[in-house]
């Protein structure tokens, strides 16, 4: 079992509301990612960060943000939800080489109303 | 275009059986391909891995086949238990960029019956 974990696990939420998914790993993990995935679709990666102030845009356009002031914590959060946000958001993690296997948490089921 | 296309997109089979996921792939340059195990509301879990060298992976009664040439992979399940029930996803990494990108497969829904 990866050390990863993300809270909340389930969040409903109106419209114009501003959230935070937290995202904390206890691996010591350089690399750490957040996806997008909807059901029965793959995962689209929207963020990710190579190491403590350095964070990047994934391949999916994404109006949320990240930031990574400490290793272990890779927070995602969205100004103003819209029912579009809608989806799951998965966090996930991995040591720095290409190769190396990316752990996940258990997934965010975020819903905006 | 690197894509993943993974078949069937479901599958049931009765607990017990033996059953066989395909993927194939266009990514180019390749550098690895690993099969997840996604159960439902999780994160999904790394289950093997193959580098181009490798056409063979066994993970208890899971087996992983990769055929680079024709850019082709299985997962074979023996021996089907409840609890294989899951989305089973395809990911190939190119070497192309320092951060290794990943491209996903849909995944194979699995459901075992008992």
């Amino acid at each position: 079992e990866a050390d990863i974990y993300q809270t909340p696990r389930y969040l409903v939420i109106g419209t114009g509301k501003k959230i935070t998914l937290e995202c904390s790993q206890t691996m010591g993990h350089d690399k750490m990612y957040w996806y997008q995935q909807d059901p029965g679709m793959e995962l689209h990666l929207i963020h990710y960060s190579y190491g403590v102030n350095s964070t990047e845009k994934g391949d999916l356009s994404s109006e949320s943000t990240v930031s990574r002031i400490r290793t272990e914590h890779f927070p995602l959060t969205l100004e103003s939800a819209r029912p579009s946000h809608t989806s799951q958001y998965l966090c996930a993690s991995s040591t720095s080489g290409s190769t190396d296997t990316q752990y996940f948490g258990p997934g965010t089921r975020l819903t905006v109303l | 275009k690197n894509q993943v296309e993974q078949s069937p997109q479901s599958l049931i089979i009765l607990e017990g059986k033996n059953c066989t996921l395909q993927c194939n792939y266009t990514v180019s340059p390749f550098s690895n391909l690993r099969w997840y195990k996604q159960d439902t509301g999780r994160g999904p879990v790394s289950l093997t891995i193959m580098t181009f060298s490798e056409n063979t992976k066994s993970n208890g009664r899971y087996t992983a086949t990769l055929d680079a040439d024709t850019k082709q992979s299985s997962l074979h399940i023996t021996a089907s238990q409840l609890s294989d029930s899951a989305s089973y996803i395809c990911v190939v990494s190119d070497r192309g960029s320092t951060l290794g990108r990943l491209y996903f497969g849909r995944g194979t829904q699995l459901t075992v019956w008992p």
